[in-house]
């Protein structure tokens, strides 16, 4: 059906609040992705699932971030206690295993 | 562990003359490699895709890119840039796995191709 969606596309939070951040894979991709685009940092991997098997979380910056991706499908990433430097563009991509990755277009996070 | 380096930031050519933007990779394993493009606010969209089949891969748009390994190299061509190509491109590779599996992908900080009129 439709591509990968991510939900909000904007989000402006105070330093110190927490975040949610939705993406809906497209359907019957079995692996999920996290990356997160900033000016210093470029394009970094965050988190990977992959069918029913344990998340790679090798990429998470520190433990105030964390991701579940629940039933197989939908896939929230968390944000605690967010700081300024969790300013970013937040992208999920989605693939069939081994396949080609999928992009959503993301999630714009301002950290005041 | 894999890496690939962008060399150049930003490119700029006139409308109707050769693109080439540059990237050399690391890995430890016969790596697949791929350019991504990112227009302006839009999402990254895959332009092409190596994985051992053929060397010089053909991808959309009038792009193309050869796999060297003598070279590491893994240039991004197009012979007539068009203004509509004016966006960042990045050069990735897929990480490998325990076991041989593709996992995440790992980018290169871009190259932001300008086209003049």
């Amino acid at each position: 059906g439709a591509g990968v969606s991510q939900s909000p596309s904007n989000k402006v939070t105070e330093k110190g609040k927490d975040v949610e951040l939705r993406c809906d894979p497209i359907s019957g991709h079995t692996a999920l992705y996290w990356y997160r685009q900033s000016l210093g940092q470029g394009l970094e991997f965050l988190i990977y699932f992959q069918g029913n098997s344990a998340p790679d979380k090798s990429g998470l910056p520190s433990d105030r971030f964390s991701a579940e991706r629940t039933g197989g499908s939908v896939s929230t990433l968390t944000i605690q206690r967010t700081q300024q430097e969790d300013s970013a563009v937040y992208l999920c991509a989605s693939s069939l295993v081994a396949g080609e990755q999928f992009f959503g277009p993301g999630t714009r996070l301002t950290v005041l | 562990a894999q890496s690939v380096t962008q060399l150049d930031s930003h490119v700029s050519v006139s409308e109707g003359t050769p693109v080439l933007l540059r990237c050399n990779y690391s890995s430890s394993y016969s790596p697949s490699l791929f350019w991504y493009v990112q227009h302006p606010n839009k999402g990254l969209q895959l332009l092409l895709k190596y994985t051992s089949a053929a060397t010089l891969v053909k991808g959309i748009n009038g792009f193309e890119a050869e796999f060297k390994k003598s070279e590491t190299s893994f240039h991004l061509t197009k012979p007539s840039a068009h203004m509509s190509d004016a966006a960042e491109y990045f050069c990735v590779v897929s990480a490998i796995l325990y076991g041989g599996s593709q996992g995440n992908l790992i980018f290169g900080k871009g190259t932001k191709l300008s086209v003049k009129p």
